[in-house]
């Protein structure tokens, strides 16, 4: 079925350091892979994404990782601030499917 | 960018009453709308999909007759919670496709049920 792991499920990393969360998926057929900041209370808001036809992307301090034969992708923030204190899910749309399967949510908190 | 609106943004109704969400995309048409649900601390759980003019498609476990999705035109998809119970309260929200790889989100609706 249409499955999506994502770990871990809490991360507390030191202010300036980076973070990496990672998910996999079970569909070898998804092409598309989102990264969605949730603050308490607000809509996810995307923060990148990445197709399947691509490796690696990045924006700024933000970059994801895709390895579709191993079916894992990652998300890597660096130079963390306490702003990226939130809750962050990856998403996979399975070939044929409309819809994005959420992965079950990382709790990030940035120390000062 | 894209924007999707609901209303109402919170709303509470006492055990056995219905309720009906909204969910508009402001400046695109949206070919497909998605509804889902948002435990405290869980993940978004997808409940169903909806394209314009056709009945929705359920994910396994949502009650069809509970849950009653309507997407009559290509910029408005309402859900209603029918005789909703206390464990329906929850985070609704919504996002529409307009084709293209993204996905853009509602700002939810918070349902508490009394």
């Amino acid at each position: 079925g249409e499955n999506v792991e994502q770990h871990p499920s809490t991360l507390s990393v030191q202010e300036g350091d980076s973070a990496v969360i990672k998910c996999t998926y079970s569909d070898s057929a998804s092409n598309y892979f989102p990264w969605y900041k949730q603050e308490l209370g607000k809509r996810p808001q995307l923060i990148i994404d990445i197709r399947s036809n691509v490796g690696e992307k990045k924006d700024q301090r933000i970059a994801v990782t895709l390895n579709k034969t191993a079916k894992h992708f990652s998300l890597h923030i660096t130079e963390t601030q306490p702003e990226d204190s939130a809750v962050y899910f990856c998403a996979a749309r399975f070939q044929g499917a409309q819809k994005l399967v959420f992965g079950q949510g990382t709790r990030l908190t940035i120390n000062p | 960018g894209a924007v999707v609106s609901q209303h109402p943004s919170w709303v509470i109704c006492k055990s056995g009453t219905s309720v009906k969400i909204e969910c508009r995309s402001l400046d695109f048409q949206a070919t497909t709308m998605f509804w889902y649900r948002q435990f405290p601390k869980q993940s978004l759980m997808l409940m169903a999909t909806s394209n314009e003019g056709s009945k929705a498609t359920y994910e396994q476990g949502v009650e069809k007759d509970k849950f009653l999705i309507n997407h009559a035109s290509l910029t408005l998809s309402t859900l209603t919670v029918t005789s909703a119970h206390p464990e329906d309260s929850s985070f609704y929200i919504c996002s529409a496709r307009d084709g293209t790889y993204e996905q853009y989100f509602g700002p939810g609706t918070r349902l508490t049920v009394t």
